[in-house]
């Protein structure tokens, strides 16, 4: 994998779903892994900075994994709640301070 | 704090104009990031600093963009002349330091259309 792909590209769930989303990147010369929630008309703002192979971090009901080897990291939603709707972004980070971005997944929560 | 701070907003000009669109980081952050949001492209990196020294500029188009740091606390993004094709949402970032997984902080993004 040359790029950093996100599946799907966009989901529509009901109020009270739960959501998983995969990023997969470069397993090679990886160094981070972010994820970034981006409201409309709004600017991103970061959920998590993943380092370590078998990570797992929690904010609320959001939480991610990371595998490092095999080169995928997912996002889950526990119990969507419209405000949750955003596009979620992630990034790789290799050896420097350069990020690259996934295209995003853009979640629309129904109440 | 106030956070990264844009300006302007929005910008609307014609094809052929030069653009100059600014940048104030958070204070104390030593890493400057300027990326361009498209449609078809994403979220792309057009060139980062450290220290107000630029360390990766392998993302700005062409030569008709051009960026500075002149100190801490400012940046420029200028595109001369500029495009049609350079329509799009530009972002400055602001991260605490290099060498390290710190996460980004967006500006609110600066809207240019180009007519």
């Amino acid at each position: 994998i040359l790029n950093v792909e996100q599946s799907p590209q966009s989901l529509h769930v009901q109020e009270g779903d739960s959501t998983n989303f995969t990023c997969s990147f470069p397993s090679s010369n990886f160094y981070a892994l972010h994820w970034y929630r981006w409201e409309t008309a709004k600017s991103p703002e970061a959920l998590f900075v993943m380092t370590l192979n078998g990570d797992e971090k929690k904010k609320g009901r959001i939480s991610a994994t990371l595998n490092t080897k095999e080169g995928y990291s997912y996002l889950y939603i526990k119990g969507s709640q419209p405000e949750d709707s955003a596009t979620y972004l992630c990034a790789s980070q290799g050896g420097s301070e350069k990020l690259v971005f996934g295209k995003g997944m853009k979640l629309t929560v129904n109440p | 704090d106030a956070g990264v701070i844009q300006s302007p907003r929005h910008e609307v000009t014609e094809m052929g104009q030069e653009v100059t669109l600014r940048c104030k980081p958070i204070s104390g952050h030593n890493s400057l990031f300027w990326y361009r949001q498209t449609m078809m492209r994403g979220l792309e990196l057009l060139i980062y600093f450290n220290n107000n020294v630029p360390i990766d500029d392998s993302g700005m188009p062409e030569d008709r963009f051009s960026a500075k740091m002149p100190n801490a606390s400012f940046s420029t993004l200028k595109i001369q002349p500029s495009e049609p094709r350079d329509s799009a949402v530009y972002f400055c970032a602001s991260s605490p330091g290099q060498g390290a997984t710190y996460e980004q902080y967006f500006g609110p993004g600066t809207r240019l259309t180009v007519t």
